[in-house]
């Protein structure tokens, strides 16, 4: 079983609609986590901190739920600019060695 | 702009050749992480350095080493490729409080 698992989609979704991503994890002893975005042959980079209590950042929202061991990520109003892969990171310890899902592939269709 | 950069971008090389990438990290950052992107995958964790020591390894050969210097930026060497060493090598700078880690672009290996 991997360490960080996702759906890998692609999710095709018109323009405007909400999509949901989730995310499990295995190590119940994970101490942070987190969304990145990754667009075709660059770089990952960080949409987001997850947090216990939830957090949201304009039409993004992530939640974290320790019990279950699962990230989620709601992104509302969707764009054509969120096409991307997004992927689920998980921080075991305390000196940012991530674990990565796969990643999920969202493609929005105007 | 992360601050932090790895060169080359692009590289070619021949199956049993070696190959040393390179990662200058962001100005104060003293831990530098090295992960494998394959096609279609997640990054994986090979190692990460801390103040010039490595301070983790993941389930990556022994032809996968590293180099840390004092001024923090690193080198990832791979000896004896293998077709599957192919993938986006990315480099992530840590500050010491260990709040964020920041991506260089990457560089992309081909191994034929």
């Amino acid at each position: 079983r991997k360490e960080v698992e996702q759906d890998p989609g692609p999710f095709n979704v018109p323009e405007g609609a909400t999509v949901a991503f989730n995310c499990t994890y295995s190590n119940s002893a994970s101490q942070s986590f987190f969304w990145y975005r990754q667009d075709c042959r660059k770089e990952p980079k960080l949409l987001m901190s997850v947090y216990s209590s939830g957090n949201e950042d304009g039409r993004f929202t992530a939640q974290l739920n320790r019990a279950s061991q699962y990230i989620s990520l709601l992104i509302r109003d969707s764009k054509l600019s969120d096409s991307a892969t997004y992927l689920c990171v998980v921080n075991k310890g305390s000196n940012y060695q991530l674990i990565w899902g796969a990643g999920t592939k969202l493609i929005i269709k105007p | 702009e992360t601050g932090v950069t790895q060169s080359p971008t692009h590289l070619i090389k021949t199956r049993g050749q070696q190959v040393t990438l390179r990662c200058s990290s962001q100005s104060g950052h003293n831990t530098v992480s090295w992960y494998q992107q394959a096609l279609g995958q997640g990054p994986q964790f090979i190692f990460q350095y801390y103040r010039e020591e490595e301070n983790g390894r993941g389930n990556f050969p022994p032809r996968f080493s590293g180099l840390q210097f004092p001024n923090y930026s690193s080198e990832l060497n791979v000896n004896a490729l293998e077709l599957d060493d192919s993938a986006l090598y990315l480099c992530a700078s840590s500050p010491p409080t260990n709040t964020e880690a920041f991506f260089g672009q990457g560089t992309r290996l081909t191994v034929v």
